[in-house]
């Protein structure tokens, strides 16, 4: 399957830092990413979809000045977490959808293939 | 919007059959996934259904009822290493995934 990597995996920052996490497609290009974010015992929450090229969609109660996103290349997407709080403290997923040049593809094909995740920590 | 409801937690025993169910109500449906995640960890994918019926690989099914909006994981043959949390997730018509909160499966020897 596609390898998606994730830079770091965790990283601590102060208050009032800013923090990027970088999102790759190894193996294939990904025109979408998604980036998500779960807090202990919760599930993921969509914060943004990234396309290449593009401006970023964020979803409703996502402040798109705080959390920047580039995807630069079809291979990178890049998260910033701007002037970071305690309450920012999260895991960071981000995921990439590759689209099939030409021909017929299941749809399955268009799941999300996952990065390992970032763990952020302000102090 | 989504929603999306799933139980928060279930015991099972080495061997035995667990079945996690999934119900959910969506503006939008264009599929319904379910992940493995283990704590710490990104998810990894299990299965897909898009139309109604069940698909099995392996130890792992699920099944699906786009009428009842309704769908459920079943796991054989539990082994210790299947203790993760699943997630229940769908997908909408621009290929974004809503998630349920995540069930925590403990297979207990």
């Amino acid at each position: 399957g596609a390898v998606v990597s994730q830079h770091p995996s965790w990283v601590i920052c102060k208050s009032g830092t800013s923090v990027k996490i970088e999102c790759r497609s190894l193996d294939f290009q990904a025109t979408t990413m998604f980036w998500y974010r779960q807090f202990p015992k919760q599930s993921l929450m969509l914060m943004a979809t990234s396309n290449e090229g593009s401006k970023a969609t964020y979803e409703q109660g996502v402040e798109k000045d705080k959390f920047l996103i580039n995807h630069a290349s079809l291979t990178l997407s890049t998260l910033t977490v701007t002037s970071a709080h305690p309450e920012d403290s999260s895991f960071y997923i981000c995921s990439a959808r590759v689209i099939p040049l030409g021909g017929f593809v299941e749809q399955s094909s268009y799941e999300q293939y996952f990065g390992p995740g970032t763990r952020l920590t302000v102090t | 919007g989504q929603n999306i409801d799933q139980p928060t937690e279930m015991t099972a025993t080495e061997g035995a059959i667990v079945q996690i169910n999934c119900t959910y109500q969506t503006s939008g449906f264009n599929g319904l996934f379910w992940y493995q995640q283990h704590a710490g960890e990104a998810p990894t994918f299990l299965s897909y259904n898009v139309l109604d019926g069940l698909e099995e690989k392996g130890r792992f099914s699920s099944f699906l009822s786009r009428s009842k909006g309704y769908s459920y994981l079943l796991l054989k043959e539990l082994q210790m290493k299947d203790s993760a949390s699943y997630l229940c997730a769908v997908r909408d018509g621009d290929y974004k995934l809503s998630f349920g909160a995540g069930t925590t499966v403990t297979v207990r020897a």
